[in-house]
Order: C-alpha cells, then sequence, then structure tokens
C-alpha cells in the first residue's frame, strides 16, 4: 500500500493486560513516529525512531510504555499492564526525513478502549 | 523547549465568510507544515511551507509563513460546509525532547449554513 498502515484499527482490553499496537510505514522512509490522542485533544509525542540511531523515548508517559522498530520498517508500541488512562488513540507517522523536507504522514490509528 | 500556541482553539463560523487561524511559536524555525483532521479520521497534511515568506494555496485556504515574525496563518475565504474540521499547525525543530514536529492544539473549525 502507498500509505501508513496501523492494525489493528480498535483494540478493546481490560485493565492490567498487555496490548501490542503495530506500524507499517510508509516503504523508503526513515523515520517514525508514535503520538497518542485523547479525545478531541491534541497530539501527544511519545517516542522517535531514526534510522538505526538511538530512539528517542522522551515522551513516553510511564516505564509501562515501550516500542520497538524492527528492521527500520515496522514499529510496535507495547503498553502493559494496561490503565484506563492509556484509552486514547494511538497515532503512527512516518517521514523520509531528506533533505528539507521532513513532512510526516500520519496512518489510520488504533483506537485503545481500555474498560 | 519550542511552544506552538494556535488560536482560536475553536471557531464557529457563517458559509460564505472569511476567517484567519493564527499559528505562533516561540524559537526559531523555518519549515512549517499544517494539517487537517476530521471527526474520527486521522492527520491529513495540507501545506507544506518551508521558507519565510512561502505563502501556499490550495481552493478556499491559504497558508502564510512569517518566520522572522515567528507566525503562520491559515487563511479561509468564503467558508463552506466541508471544510469544518480540526486544522493542527506543527512547527519543525530540533532542539528539544518532544519529536521534531511540535504540534500546536488544533483550531475546531465549524462552518454552518
Amino acid at each position: 500500500g502507498a500509505g501508513v498502515s496501523q492494525s489493528p484499527s480498535n483494540k478493546v482490553t481490560e485493565k492490567g493486560k498487555d496490548v501490542e499496537l503495530r506500524c507499517d510505514p510508509i516503504s523508503g522512509h526513515t523515520a517514525l513516529y508514535w503520538y497518542r490522542q485523547s479525545l478531541g485533544q491534541g497530539l501527544e509525542f511519545l517516542i522517535y525512531f531514526q534510522g538505526n540511531s538511538a530512539p528517542d523515548k522522551s515522551g513516553l508517559p510511564s516505564d509501562r510504555f515501550s516500542a520497538e522498530r524492527t528492521g527500520g520498517s515496522v514499529s510496535t508500541l507495547t503498553i502493559q499492564r494496561t490503565q484506563q488512562e492509556d484509552s486514547a488513540v494511538y497515532l503512527c507517522a512516518s517521514s523520509p526525513h531528506e533533505g528539507r523536507r521532513n513532512e510526516q504522514f500520519f496512518g489510520p490509528g488504533t483506537r485503545l478502549t481500555v474498560l | 523547549e519550542l511552544k506552538v500556541e494556535q488560536n482560536p482553539l475553536f471557531l464557529s463560523m457563517q458559509e460564505g465568510k472569511n476567517y484567519t487561524i493564527y499559528c505562533n511559536y516561540s524559537t526559531t524555525s523555518d519549515r512549517l507544515y499544517w494539517y487537517r483532521q476530521d471527526p474520527g479520521k486521522s492527520l491529513e497534511s495540507l501545506f507544506v511551507l518551508l521558507s519565510n515568506g512561502a505563502v501556499k494555496q490550495e481552493g478556499r485556504l491559504m497558508a502564510s509563513l512569517d518566520t522572522k515574525a515567528r507566525l503562520s496563518t491559515l487563511h479561509i475565504t468564503a467558508a463552506v460546509h466541508d471544510l469544518s474540521a480540526t486544522y493542527f499547525c506543527a512547527v519543525e525543530y530540533y532542539g528539544g525532547s518532544q519529536g521534531n514536529l511540535i504540534f500546536g492544539k488544533g483550531t475546531k473549525l465549524s462552518v454552518k449554513p
């Protein structure tokens, strides 16, 4: 596909369970980002991967959150021991990160509901 | 760290009217992006502004960037209902710990007949 894809599109889980969210970036894009958006709110930066560099994890809200990016492509965001306040839409974006243009292209998001 | 402020945060307009959304930022940057988000949808790129004085237009929307004033504007001309959405500006910045696109809180635009 031509765009960023995310799966699942919706996830309902019980408090205390672990969840994994997946992001497939646009082929060839070296940068990948995760954001969280609560209902009616702006974007909260979580983590940023750029090529083979160490990721910028400065936005992760707690040690229950982690992310990895395998082979410079697919990324997985893992939330352990989910809490109700983790309920939000999790957006992934990728960017070519080349030259003077670092526009981010967003996926459709995963809506996470923690009961 | 860079701060990005949009105003207004909520805007209710009548069809046919003109209005401007403002995006101010606190530290030097010469690259700014505008995105649109429809309810329940993801963000869609609208404009990429890469230098001082850049102006881009698409239909009834026009965006401009003044890097000296640290200000971008999104001007809406003769609004129509289809423009109802939330609009985000994002400033490219590498000096902080927020990733390299710092987003404003968004302006929720509602265009009424």
